[in-house]
C-alpha cells in the first residue's frame, strides 16, 4: 500500500495568515492526489484534484501543488470559515489511501 | 450534484454482520464507480472499496476478507456487507462518487456502532 503522511497534524493560525499543509507519499503517485476539507459532523468536500486543479466553486485562496511524492495545500489568506480538518488521498494505485488529516484551528 | 442517500445509524453486537445501502441518483448510476469510505470517531478516513453498475469491484486488502460490495441496478442501489464486526469497526460509513470528472458527491454517512 502507498502510505500518505500529512504534516502537521494540527495547525493553529490567524485570520489572514498564509497556511501550508504537506502530504508525502511513500512512493511516486505522479499527480494522482486530491485534497478534501471536512467540517465537524459533515462529509468531506473536495477542494483540489489532480494535485493542483481547483474544483469548480472552491474559493481561489485554496491552491495545490506538487508531483511525485511531495504535495502541498496552501490557503493564501486564512478565513474563519476555513476551520476544518484537511485530508489528502492518493488515486495512483489500489488501495486508495488517505493521509491522517490536518486539523486547522483559528487563533 | 449527484445525490446519494444513506440510512442514519446502525447498532450491532460484536461478531454480527453489518449491512449498509446507498441509493444513487438514477441518472448517474451507470456512469461512475461508487466508493465506500469509513471514519472511526476522531480519526482519519479509510477507503474500503468501490463498485460500478456492472459489479466490477476493487477492495482494500486489509478488509477484503470481511467485505462484500454489491449492486442492485433495479433500485439504483449499492450495498456493503461486513462480516464479523468488532468494536474497531465503529465509525461513520460514507458512500461517495468517484472523482473521474473532478466532482465529488457524498452520502450523509451512516453512524455504525458496535458494542456488546
Amino acid at each position: 500500500d502507498i502510505q500518505m503522511t500529512q504534516s502537521p497534524s494540527t495547525l493553529s493560525a490567524s485570520v489572514g495568515d498564509r497556511v501550508t499543509i504537506t502530504c508525502r507519499a511513500s512512493q511516486s503517485i505522479s499527480t494522482w492526489l486530491a485534497w478534501y476539507q471536512q467540517k465537524p459532523g459533515k462529509a468531506p468536500n473536495l477542494l483540489i484534484y489532480g494535485a493542483s486543479t481547483l474544483k469548480s466553486g472552491v474559493p481561489s485562496r485554496f491552491s495545490g501543488s506538487g508531483s511525485g511524492t511531495e504535495f502541498t495545500l496552501t490557503i493564501s489568506s486564512l478565513q474563519p470559515d476555513d476551520l476544518a480538518t484537511y485530508h489528502c488521498q492518493q488515486f495512483s494505485s489500489y488501495p486508495y489511501t488517505f493521509g491522517q488529516g490536518t486539523k486547522l484551528e483559528i487563533k | 450534484q449527484v445525490q446519494l442517500q444513506q440510512r442514519g445509524a446502525e447498532l450491532l453486537k460484536p461478531s454480527e454482520t453489518l449491512s449498509l445501502t446507498c441509493v444513487v441518483d438514477g441518472a448517474y448510476f451507470s456512469s461512475y464507480f461508487w466508493n465506500w469510505i469509513r471514519q472511526p470517531p476522531g480519526k482519519g478516513l479509510e477507503w474500503i472499496g468501490e463498485i460500478n453498475h456492472s459489479g466490477i469491484t476493487n477492495y482494500n486488502p486489509s478488509l477484503k476478507s470481511r467485505v462484500t460490495l454489491s449492486v442492485d441496478k433495479s433500485r439504483n442501489q449499492v450495498s456493503l456487507k461486513m462480516s464479523s464486526v468488532t468494536v474497531a469497526d465503529t465509525g461513520v460509513y460514507y458512500c461517495a462518487k468517484d472523482l473521474i470528472d473532478g466532482e465529488d458527491s457524498w452520502g450523509q454517512g451512516t453512524l455504525v456502532t458496535v458494542s456488546a
